[in-house]
């Protein structure tokens, strides 16, 4: 099965700041979907096939990568953006990102 | 709208066989894929099982001996049984709709805790 990387695992960062989070594959795949998830919460839709936002999803947000390198990018941070993120490759079998954890100064 | 709505015991205890049901609704069990995904507390996510729209069913090889999922699409639910528990199988079980394997799961419920203790 294809393991996903994400780094770092957790990130404490500021409102107004730039985020960028990384997946690495450790094979090479087509593309790679994000989900947002809050404490206590079930995961949300964010970023499908490497670079498409899901619906409600503010357009700060972007997707990038091919091959076994993937990204999501903030710009301009604000509080609402706190919460972990996982990555999730679409070859079978379905595997998903440890998460990484954006936490607020 | 779109609703998925986990059920099931809360505690079981171990070798025993848990039983969940996922019920739908806002949309159709022949058109859409439903899986089971699993989260141990403070951990990630883990992709158990999937049912397609055609009744194709898929599951992680890791637990596939323990696995079955089925569905009732009169009663718009699907259904996993997984054997054997053990403590490690302690977690929060969601199910999610996609439309196939290539996309991504667009829909959640909103999970069942399940504790695995004597």
């Amino acid at each position: 099965e294809i393991v996903l990387t994400q780094s770092p695992t957790t990130m404490t960062t500021s409102p107004g700041e730039k985020v960028t989070i990384t997946c690495r594959a450790s094979t090479s795949v087509n593309n790679m979907h994000w989900y947002q998830q809050k404490a206590g919460a079930s995961p949300k839709p964010w970023i499908y096939e490497t670079s498409k936002l899901a619906s409600g999803v503010p357009d700060r947000f972007s997707g990038s990568g091919s091959g076994t390198s993937y990204s999501l990018t903030i710009n301009n941070m604000e509080a609402e953006d706190a919460a972990t993120y996982y990555c999730q490759q679409w070859n079978f079998p379905w595997t998903f990102g440890g998460g990484t954890k954006l936490e607020l100064k | 709208q779109v609703q998925l709505k986990e059920s099931g015991p809360g505690l079981v205890q171990p070798s025993r066989t848990l039983s969940l049901t996922c019920t739908v609704s806002g949309f159709s069990l022949t058109s859409y894929g439903v899986n089971w995904v699993r989260q141990p507390p403070g951990k990630g996510l883990e992709w158990i099982a999937a049912i397609w729209s055609a009744g194709i069913t898929d599951y992680n090889s890791t637990l596939k001996s323990r696995l079955s999922i089925s569905r009732d699409t009169s009663r718009s639910q699907v259904l996993l049984k997984m054997s054997s528990l053990q403590t490690e199988d302690t977690a929060m079980y969601f199910c999610a709709r996609s439309v196939s394997g290539y996309d991504h799961f667009d829909h959640w419920g909103q999970g069942v805790t399940v504790t695995v203790s004597s």
